[in-house]
């Protein structure tokens, strides 16, 4: 079964700063992934899909890089409404749709 | 408004059944495979099951294959998990997503949630 390692677990960071989150899958995945954000108590939104293209309506500070087993998402200039937790996915191969850990993003 | 709300979450007692629904409006809902997504007090998202827009390919977890059935009725826009023999590891918030376009894609639209507690 294919697992994805987010790291790193957590990360602090100030507004305006560059951050990136990296996401490692054991074994290649081709483009099949996808990055999402949650805060709390609130569902999941899509970010990126297909590795590396920009969801509808998600901000252009958002991108997305990677093929085969290692991947990034990377916020160009954090701001205040960025502060959540991010979740990578696969959807290539079994166990079907598989979720990172998680990387939740904090203020400095 | 594109949208998908989730109800029949509740507190039960382990071993007992509870089937889960999700409404969804504001797109062609026959169009897309559709998902369940769990989100256990404190924890990751744990994809659960996935089933075909016309429900001929669906796919579970292993942690809950035998005991969750997914299925959907694309006359009432409805998609639902019944779930039985249900243990106190399936404690979460049962969330339901669209595929954005294909059976294996990205989940582009999630509803609200709604929290499934197994205890005695």
């Amino acid at each position: 079964a294919i697992q994805l390692t987010q790291s790193p677990s957590s990360l602090s960071a100030s507004v305006g700063d560059r951050v990136t989150i990296t996401c490692r899958a054991s074994q290649g995945i081709s483009s099949a992934l996808a990055w999402y954000q949650q805060k709390p108590g609130k569902a999941p939104k899509l970010l990126i899909y297909d590795a590396s293209s920009l969801e509808s309506g998600v901000p252009s500070r958002f991108s997305g890089s990677g093929s085969g087993t290692d991947f990034t998402l990377t916020i160009s200039s954090l701001q205040p409404e960025d502060f959540a937790t991010y979740y990578c996915q696969q959807f290539n191969s079994y166990p079907r749709y598989t979720f990172g850990q998680g990387t939740k993003l904090e203020i400095k | 408004e594109v949208q998908l709300v989730e109800s029949g979450g509740g507190l039960v007692k382990p071993g007992g059944s509870l089937r889960l629904s999700c409404a969804a409006s504001g797109f062609t809902f026959s169009s897309y495979s559709m998902n369940w997504v769990r989100q256990a007090p404190g924890k990751g998202l744990e994809w659960v099951s996935s089933i075909s827009s016309s429900s001929s390919y669906i796919y579970y977890a292993d942690s809950v294959k035998g005991r969750f059935t997914i299925s959907r009725d694309n006359a009432k826009n409805s998609l639902y998990l019944q779930m039985n023999s249900l243990r106190a590891e399936d404690t979460a918030v049962y969330y339901c997503a669209r595929a954005r376009q294909w059976l294996d894609d990205a989940f582009d639209i999630w509803g609200q949630g709604t929290m499934v507690t197994v205890s005695s």
